[in-house]
């Protein structure tokens, strides 16, 4: 069965603060990672998108990816209140054109 | 350039009646997903489509849902009759190919009375 797994929280990080949000996946194939970021009643967005071993930055963001231990991660450095929201994590699994998405995690920054 | 564009954005409607969900994919975009997201199930992918052709079905909790794609640029998600357990938020995403991220819109947030 092919899965990806996140803790859904919520995840209390302190403003100013790095928030570390972690996902799991089952399949050894996967070949592409999403982390999307979804408000309350809105749709997700795409925040990053990371495709090879290693860390990626985009501002605030680092998506890191580790392949042979079946892990993803974002990171959100200097945390601000407006990251509150539910963080999915969306793997490509076998060049399919399908996503096996992660339950979410919600992350909450305290001011 | 236009996001995905979903339509109505809300619905409300009595248990029995016929509901009709409608998306138009991001221009260029061969690949339409409907997905339904509820507090219990999460995001749940119930079709999805390839140049107009639907690929997998297996999500359509069953015969009362079917979905079209007449043309690259209209879906249609037809719920008929509806009950009050279809009550979701649905979206439609789109996306370009293979190991692509997908796009999504804005959701039709659907109540069955």
């Amino acid at each position: 069965q092919k899965e990806v797994e996140q803790n859904s929280g919520p995840l209390s990080v302190p403003e100013g603060a790095i928030a570390s949000l972690n996902c799991t996946y089952s399949d050894r194939v996967s070949q592409s990672f999403f982390w999307y970021r979804q408000y309350s009643g809105k749709s997700p967005e795409l925040i990053m998108s990371i495709y090879s071993n290693g860390d990626k930055e985009d501002g605030r963001f680092t998506a890191q990816l580790n392949k042979a231990s079946q892990y993803v991660s974002l990171l959100i450095r200097d945390s601000q209140p407006s990251d509150s929201a539910t963080y999915l994590c969306a793997a490509a699994m076998d060049s399919n054109y399908q996503l096996i998405w992660g339950a979410g995690t919600k992350l909450i920054i305290k001011p | 350039d236009a996001g995905v564009i979903q339509s109505p954005r809300h619905e409300v409607t009595e248990m029995g009646q016929e509901v009709t969900l409608r998306c138009k994919p991001i221009s260029g975009h061969d690949y339409l997903f409907w997905y339904r997201q509820t507090m219990m199930r999460g995001l749940e992918l119930l079709i999805y489509f390839n140049n107009n052709v639907p690929i997998d079905d297996s999500g359509m909790p069953e015969d009362r849902f079917s979905a079209k794609m007449p043309n690259a640029s209209f879906s249609t998600l037809k719920i008929q009759p509806s009950e009050p357990r279809d009550s979701a938020v649905y979206f439609c995403a789109s996306t370009q190919g293979a190991n692509q991220p997908q796009h999504f819109g804005d959701g039709t947030r659907l109540s069955i009375l």
